[in-house]
């Protein structure tokens, strides 16, 4: 599996942008770039995801790089229930997922 | 969206008693179920990969005989943790596999299953 790369913590303040980066050097033609984001006791949540063009949902935008190995999630607006831990995966369609440490995003009013 | 759900939320058991654990998706039929297991500040590790009809796959290091998995039917898998010990105690989580319009296979998630082990 290609490994991905992401800070431990980050921390935002409520209503301002986030930028969650991920790096993933050795990501492979086939392979989708996953977010999900775990809150505490609950199981994961898909966020997004892409391939080679960014995207946008109504959760997040995820900013792909030209060359793939990397990319960032953004949470236009963070409020205090975006505060989870995000995890950035790489995955064929239809795989299971790796989850890596991700990133625990910490939000103050 | 569509839903994941697991039965029960919460158990808790005596140390050599057996326990299912069922994961359902609700709205959409799944051939693909996954089984993570996650301990107290760690990651999701994959446990093993259930398709309908066959026999799991289960990933290095998981023994195949304590950890049952069946699924019986397209929306339902089961995984039973049998002679269970504490150290078995730990947040178990199924995720089914749907197929989009745009065919990418999206992984949905269940709420978890938090084992604990006297």
């Amino acid at each position: 599996d290609a490994k991905t790369t992401q800070p431990n913590s980050m921390e935002s303040n409520e209503e301002e942008p986030v930028h969650l980066p991920c790096n993933h050097s050795t990501i492979s033609g086939t392979d989708y770039i996953h977010w999900y984001r775990q809150l505490p006791s609950q199981g994961p949540e898909y966020v997004i995801h892409g391939l080679t063009s960014n995207v946008n949902n109504r959760m997040a935008s995820l900013a792909i790089a030209e060359d793939r190995k990397s990319s960032t999630l953004i949470l236009h607006r963070a409020t205090l229930r975006d505060a989870a831990v995000y995890y950035c995966i790489l995955s064929n369609s239809g795989y299971a997922l790796n989850f890596g440490k991700g990133t625990s995003l910490l939000v103050t009013p | 969206g569509a839903v994941v759900s697991q039965h029960p939320s919460r158990v808790i058991c005596k140390s050599g008693t057996s326990v299912k654990i069922e994961c359902r998706s609700l709205d959409f039929q799944a051939t693909t179920m996954f089984w993570y297991r996650q301990f107290p500040k760690q990651s999701l590790m994959l446990m093993a990969t259930s398709n309908e009809g066959s026999k799991a796959t289960y990933e290095q290091g998981v023994e195949k005989d304590k950890f049952l998995i069946n699924h019986a039917s397209l929306t339902l898998s089961t995984l039973t943790v049998t002679s269970a010990h504490p150290e078995d105690s730990s947040f178990y989580i199924c995720s089914a596999l749907g197929l989009l319009a745009s065919s990418y296979n999206e992984q949905f998630f269940g709420p978890g299953t938090r084992l604990t082990v006297l």
